[in-house]
């Protein structure tokens, strides 16, 4: 069993839904990542949080440590949200980062 | 200011072969990790290197290696490279350890032929 795991691996979306992407953990953490990944590689950090909610934009991420749970919720989604949007999880004072498989999220309009 | 930039961007070997891969990290950032990501996977941890010194490193086997220079680049090298060694190879930098802000640059596309 991975320690990170993402659900759904893959969404579709219409413009303008509410998009809800999840994130369990299996072991304890000083920090969760959201990331964003476009198409040719490029990785976007969007969030690093270790504890109740952080807000950016159209952009919500929310954690519950005692769950070891994590969502990600974009609000009014475009079709520029479409990524694979990517939950890692570091556990201690260095990078190694533990990343779940990804989500990918289509946006149509 | 300039992001995290890598080189070069796209690379073909063929087995056995060695390969070089670098990275410099936004001005500032002392801190450097490496990633590697296979088509269709989330990445995975290779190195981190602050200050010039290891500080991480992941499940990779001795055939990777990597340093930072004083500037605070990093050279990520493969040796005896493998088919399986195909993959993105993606580098961050931060300003430190301790949890802060990663800043990535776009990777390293690795084909081995």
């Amino acid at each position: 069993k991975n320690e990170v795991e993402q659900s759904p691996q893959n969404l579709t979306a219409q413009e303008g839904e509410f998009i809800t992407i999840n994130c369990s953990y299996s072991v304890g953490i000083s920090a969760l990542h959201w990331l964003q990944q476009h198409p040719g590689g490029g990785i976007v950090s969007l969030f690093m949080l270790s504890s109740g909610k952080k807000k950016h934009g159209r952009l919500i991420a929310t954690i519950n440590i005692q769950e070891k749970h994590s969502s990600l919720h974009i609000t009014a989604s475009h079709p520029r949200d479409s990524a694979v949007y990517i939950c890692a999880v570091s556990g201690g004072s260095n990078y190694k980062l533990t990343f779940g498989k990804g989500t990918l999220l289509t946006v149509n309009p | 200011d300039a992001g995290v930039t890598q080189s070069p961007t796209h690379l073909i070997k063929t087995r056995g072969q060695q390969v070089t891969l670098r990275c410099s990290p936004i001005s500032g950032h002392k801190s450097v990790s490496w990633y590697q990501q296979v088509l269709g996977q989330g990445p995975q941890f290779i190195f981190q290197y602050y200050e010039k010194e290891e500080r991480g490193r992941g499940n990779f086997p001795d055939r990777f290696s990597a340093r930072q220079f004083p500037n605070y680049s990093s050279e990520l090298n493969v040796n005896a490279l493998l088919l399986g060694d195909s993959a993105l190879y993606l580098c961050a930098s931060s300003s430190g350890t301790h949890n802060e802000k990663l800043f990535f640059g776009s990777g390293t596309q690795l084909s081995v032929l």
